[in-house]
């Protein structure tokens, strides 16, 4: 069954680092999502990516967020200058198509711990 | 504002009981609703999506009530394996219906043996 990859699976890093995480969405699929969940807390949308450019991004998203389409499979989040505030669970998602109900699939997620 | 308010739970039933959760959500113009399921630490699932005229999947019943904003999920015969966080989820699609999906903070469930 086809699935959403995310790597690595855990990250920890320094604050103030640059962090790239990546994701491999399912290869048919034309829209593509960040979450993120920190911990005991809600997931929440990050920004949403449809060829090639952001549709639609948060709050939360804010300068020191970016996401790339660099090649035909992979999708990545990077945070410029990482803050501690920023550990989270980073899920990436995709879906298919437009439809209403059409089900988004969720990576496994990357766990981003900063000290 | 939140979005999609649920209640944190925790719930904690015997194997073979009927549980109900229940979703209240802010937003009048929100198209699409949803029940994920999630494990610990892992990824949100889907479990099932909720039609205006209400749907159920074996032993999961989804209901939505738009002029109450209003969504349920009622779990029969509940399994050990239920146990995990239950989250409502709404779609407040725009246009192109790319609309980003709002999740509540999720209703622990417990199924003891």
């Amino acid at each position: 069954e086809p699935e959403v990859t995310q790597t690595p699976s855990h990250q920890v890093t320094q604050m103030g680092q640059e962090v790239i995480l990546r994701c491999v969405p399912i290869s048919n699929h034309l829209y593509f999502y960040w979450y993120r969940q920190i911990l005991g807390q809600k997931v929440e949308f990050l920004v949403s990516f449809y060829n090639n450019e952001i549709s639609e991004k948060s709050e939360i998203f804010d300068d020191q967020f970016s996401v790339e389409r660099p090649d035909g499979s992979n999708f990545t989040l990077k945070i410029r200058s990482t803050k501690l505030e920023d550990s989270a669970m980073y899920f990436c998602a995709s879906r298919p198509g437009t439809g209403r109900y059409t089900e988004a699939f969720f990576g496994q997620g990357t766990r981003l711990t900063v000290v | 504002r939140k979005e999609v308010e649920q209640d944190p739970g925790p719930f904690n039933v015997p194997e073979g009981a009927t549980v109900a959760f229940n979703c209240t959500y802010s937003n009048s113009a929100s198209q699409s609703f949803f029940w994920y399921r999630q494990d610990c630490r892992k990824e949100p699932k889907l479990l099932m999506s909720v039609y205006s005229s209400g749907n159920e999947d074996g032993r999961f019943t989804a209901q939505l009530n738009r002029a109450s904003q209003y969504i349920s999920l009622l779990i029969r015969d509940s399994k050990l394996s239920d146990s995990a966080t239950y989250l409502c989820v709404v779609n407040i699609g725009r246009g192109s219906t790319l609309g980003r999906l709002y999740f509540g903070r999720g209703t622990q469930l417990t199924v003891w043996p």
